[in-house]
């Protein structure tokens, strides 16, 4: 149990398009969900939390329209880069759970890179 | 502000050696705590767990040790293999539930 799934898993750009990555809780329902950008050799940052039906919220420095992040359903989160730059190329993780039961499960990430 | 931080960037450890991962924390208000594995490419994956009311946890192969005095975190991996290979992290969660990473450790096994 406790699977999250993510799509694309990769994605290649130019620059100055959008690009929407799905996060989906497979085998549970998930009123939060969590947004994290890893650059290569680094740890995982927080972007932002996503909450179902409801307005997320962003870590400092993180541009929240720039980073477009929808919660429809107990089930899928979606976050949009819009506008790519190839600053913007990372790996970009969620994860699901963890509000009143502690461990976050998460997904395999999407590798973005921008052109 | 606050931050989990690892002392060692590699470990290297010969195949069927134990292995200790260390990482201190600095809000010692965390009550929970978490060690991933990430694999190349891949999504951190779930090691163990431990609560602030206990000091010491086991699971299979794997040990976690919490020292609160000190704000230290260890995981022991026992009869290291070479399928352990991978960078660990641990990470602390806070009183709004968003986790916080360490800088991670790779541990790399030679057969």
């Amino acid at each position: 149990g406790a699977v999250v799934s993510q799509h694309p898993s990769w994605v290649i750009c130019k620059s100055g398009t959008s690009v929407k990555i799905e996060c989906r809780s497979l085998d549970f329902q998930a009123t939060t969900m969590f947004w994290y950008r890893q650059f290569p050799k680094q740890s995982l940052m927080l972007m932002a939390t996503s909450n179902e039906g409801s307005k997320a919220t962003y870590e400092q420095g993180v541009e929240k329209d720039k980073f477009l992040i929808n919660h429809a359903s107990l089930t899928l989160s979606t976050l949009t880069v819009t506008s790519a730059h190839p600053e913007d190329s990372s790996f970009y993780i969620c994860s699901a759970g963890g509000v009143g039961e502690g461990t976050q499960y998460f997904g395999p990430g999407t590798r973005l890179l921008v052109l | 502000g606050e931050s989990v931080g690892l002392h060692l960037p590699t470990l290297s450890v010969q195949e069927g050696d134990n292995s200790i991962i260390n990482c201190a924390y600095s809000n010692s208000a965390s009550d929970y705590f978490i060690w991933y594995k990430q694999e190349s490419g891949k999504g951190p994956q779930f090691i163990i767990d431990i609560r602030s009311n206990m000091d010491k946890r086991q699971g299979q192969r794997v040990t976690v040790l919490l020292n609160k005095t000190v704000k230290h975190l260890s995981l022991q991996i026992a009869a290291t293999q070479p399928g352990d290979s991978a960078v660990y992290f641990c990470a602390e969660m806070d009183s709004s539930y968003k986790l916080i990473f360490g800088s991670g450790t790779r541990l790399l096994v030679r057969p």
